[in-house]
């Protein structure tokens, strides 16, 4: 059964800490995107990865970092840097102009 | 710089009558659209999409259409339905870029009554 799987659903973080937020596909779809959801705003892009090993900043990308060593995966830090983390996080692939969406992340800053 | 707008932040429709969300973009490099339903704490989920070459485009009870001198799209809902109650966001691909990454609206909570 293909698909996204994002982890952890919920996630809290003292301020301060650096905290990981996972993405998987088996959808082996190249291209792979990151967006945030913040209250009464739409998504937001933060960061895209178009092929393994190669990957560009979106719209808000201070204060995150990700990686993209393999196809299947990309993961997303947000770093203390990041003044407002707590929203909700959606990991999506596409393949041509289908997009797909994992269940995305909650992360609460305690 | 908001490139995608949904100016209506909620609307309330009786079931069994129609629902109509509408979307705004100011880039006309703009090729793709994409509508997608979202419950809270859950991935957007596809709904329809209209590629700029068309201005109309039907699957069942949900009908996009293109404007494109106006810059505007819309969604109907006909009939609509409880289950249908959601948030709606528009979205838009392509631009000088082309990146394929999608350019969202605010999103339009939907409520339909029964």
């Amino acid at each position: 059964d293909g698909g996204i799987t994002q982890s952890p659903k919920y996630l809290f973080r003292k301020e301060g800490q650096n905290v990981t937020l996972s993405c998987e596909q088996n959808l082996n779809h190249d291209a792979m995107y990151w967006y945030r959801q913040d209250p009464g705003q739409g998504l937001r892009l933060i960061y895209y990865s178009q092929i393994v090993n190669d990957f560009q900043k979106g719209d808000i990308a201070e204060g995150y970092s990700v990686s993209r060593e393999k196809k299947e995966s990309f993961p997303l830090t947000v770093t203390s840097a990041q003044k407002n983390p707590t929203a909700f996080y959606l990991c999506a692939t596409r393949l041509n102009y289908g997009y797909t969406f994992g269940s995305g992340t909650r992360l609460t800053v305690v | 710089d908001q490139q995608v707008k949904q100016n209506s932040p909620s609307l309330s429709v009786q079931e069994g009558r129609i629902s109509i969300l509408n979307c705004d973009y100011t880039n006309s490099m703009f090729d793709y659209f994409l509508w997608y339903k979202k419950y809270p704490a859950e991935g957007p989920t596809f709904l329809i999409s209209i590629s700029s070459i068309k201005d109309k485009n039907e699957d069942g009870r949900f009908t996009v259409f293109l404007n494109k001198s106006a810059k505007h799209l819309s969604l109907h809902i006909v009939p609509s339905q409880p289950g249908d109650s959601a948030v709606y966001f528009c979205a838009a691909s392509g631009g000088s870029s082309n990146t394929g990454k999608l350019i969202f609206g605010q999103g339009t909570t939907l409520q339909v009554k029964p």
